[in-house]
């Protein structure tokens, strides 16, 4: 089993759509969580840090939840812009090294 | 922000040459960074974390005397690809992470496609 798992999509929504990706994790001393978003032939780029209250940046909501062991975005009021590649990182206790997710793929059309 | 820089963005070479990479944190401070290879419509791959005044640290598969990897600073990690063949031609990606916290993210720079002809 994968340490970071996502679902590849894609997920074809049309503008205006909400959306929502949830990434799993197996290592519970995890410890710290990311979203990262990947446009074609671009390097990821930060887009929020998901905190264990959860948190919220304008269309887009981030959740923990440690009991089950995921993570989730909620993108709303989807724009064409936001089709990309969504990756979730985590930062596991001990190690240095971050561990990401194969990326779910977000599709918006008109 | 964190602020990642990486040079070149682009290389295009025969068969032969070596390139090096360089990825430069500006505004903080990385004792780890991390050098990726994207191949097209596939994930990204950990090729090596660098470690700054030690050796790097390469993930299995990759072959150190084919990459090598040189973190002279703080701010500084340098990715040399030898005698660089077609199949090398990828998307190689750094990393770094700011030493202040344990839970900072990675910032990444933007990434060099390169193509051996």
């Amino acid at each position: 089993r994968k340490e970071v798992e996502q679902d590849p999509g894609p997920f074809n929504v049309p503008e205006g759509a909400t959306v929502a990706f949830n990434c799993t994790y197996s290592n519970s001393a995890s410890q710290s969580f990311f979203w990262y978003r990947q446009d074609c032939r671009k390097e990821p780029k930060l887009l929020m840090s998901v905190y264990s209250s959860g948190n919220e940046d304008g269309r887009f909501t981030a959740q923990l939840n440690r009991a089950s062991q995921y993570i989730s975005l909620l993108i709303r009021d989807s724009k064409l812009s936001d089709s990309a590649t969504y990756l979730c990182v985590v930062n596991q206790r001990g190690s240095y090294i971050p561990t990401f997710g194969r990326g779910t793929s977000l599709i918006v059309h008109p | 922000g964190a602020v990642v820089s990486q040079h070149p963005s682009r290389v295009i070479c025969k068969s032969g040459t070596s390139v090096k990479i360089e990825c430069r944190s500006l505004d903080f401070q990385a004792t780890t960074m991390f050098w990726y290879r994207q191949f097209p419509k596939q994930s990204l791959m950990l090729m090596a974390t660098s470690n700054e005044g030690s050796k790097a640290t390469y993930e299995q598969g990759v072959e150190k005397d084919k990459f090598l990897i040189n973190h002279a600073s703080l701010t500084l990690s340098t990715l040399t690809v030898t005698s660089a063949h077609p199949e090398d031609s990828s998307f190689y990606i750094c990393s770094a992470r700011d030493d202040s916290g344990n839970n900072q993210p990675q910032h990444f720079g933007d990434g060099t496609r390169l193509s051996i002809l």
